[in-house]
């Protein structure tokens, strides 16, 4: 079985650019969860989809990131226009609906803005 | 969610057990205790959980403190490849994944 992966694994853009994380997540995941670390900090929940709908969102830092699921499939998290303090890795990690276990978690995409 | 409190680092010799240690006094009675371990360049992944009894699975042992105050992960016989930072957290059951992972116990497996 396929485990999350996340595309690209590092990414290097400029100070006002737009990027955008994909994230796959395991065959038939209906949860889909964004994490992120930046410099120096801890590791902190994003936003968590069920299927294609945005079940919480409230650890989104501000209106320029934008997270989809079309489809309910992959996901994808735009930052637009990127800032320095964007700098960080950025973590997926997804979950079934019909069992309890945890969320299985892909190896994160490195974001540095210059 | 109840916040925890981890040591720093921690070496451990190879083939030893490794005891991680993590106080979460102000834990509610329907969180759980949570240890998930990062290693270099990889996502989090997790390790073991339980609410108030010892619990023990393929990778690691835990045990929690009669009053739920405090728990100590352990890693029977460590390897290199144990080497990693270990975070404990407090939270409700597995569905509920919007958690901080705070700054984590760095274990150093050494030769």
């Amino acid at each position: 079985e396929a485990g999350v992966t996340q595309f690209p694994s590092h990414s290097v853009i400029e100070k006002g650019q737009t990027v955008t994380l994909r994230c796959d997540p395991i065959s038939g995941h209906d949860n889909l969860y964004w994490y992120r670390r930046v410099m120096g900090k801890e590791i902190k929940f994003l936003l968590h989809f069920v299927k294609e709908s945005k079940q919480d969102e409230s650890g989104m830092p501000n209106n320029r990131f934008l997270a989809e699921r079309t489809g309910g499939t992959y996901s994808t998290l735009k930052v637009q226009p990127a800032e320095l303090e964007d700098s960080g890795v950025y973590f997926c990690a997804s979950r079934p609906s019909d069992r309890e276990v945890e969320a299985f978690f892909g190896q994160g995409t490195r974001l540095t803005v210059v | 969610d109840a916040k925890t409190t981890q040591p720093t680092s921690m070496d451990c010799a190879e083939g030893r057990a490794a005891n991680l240690p993590c106080n979460h006094s102000t834990i509610s009675g329907n969180e759980y205790v949570y240890w998930y371990r990062q290693i270099h360049s990889q996502g989090p992944q997790y390790i073991i959980h339980g609410l108030k009894n010892n619990e023990t699975n393929e990778m690691a042992s835990l045990i929690i403190t009669e009053d739920r105050k405090s728990s100590t992960l352990i890693l029977p016989h460590a390897t290199l490849r144990d080497t990693a930072v270990y975070y404990c957290i407090v939270k409700r059951s597995g569905g509920y994944q919007k958690v901080t992972f705070g700054t984590g116990t760095k274990l150093q497996v050494i030769p």
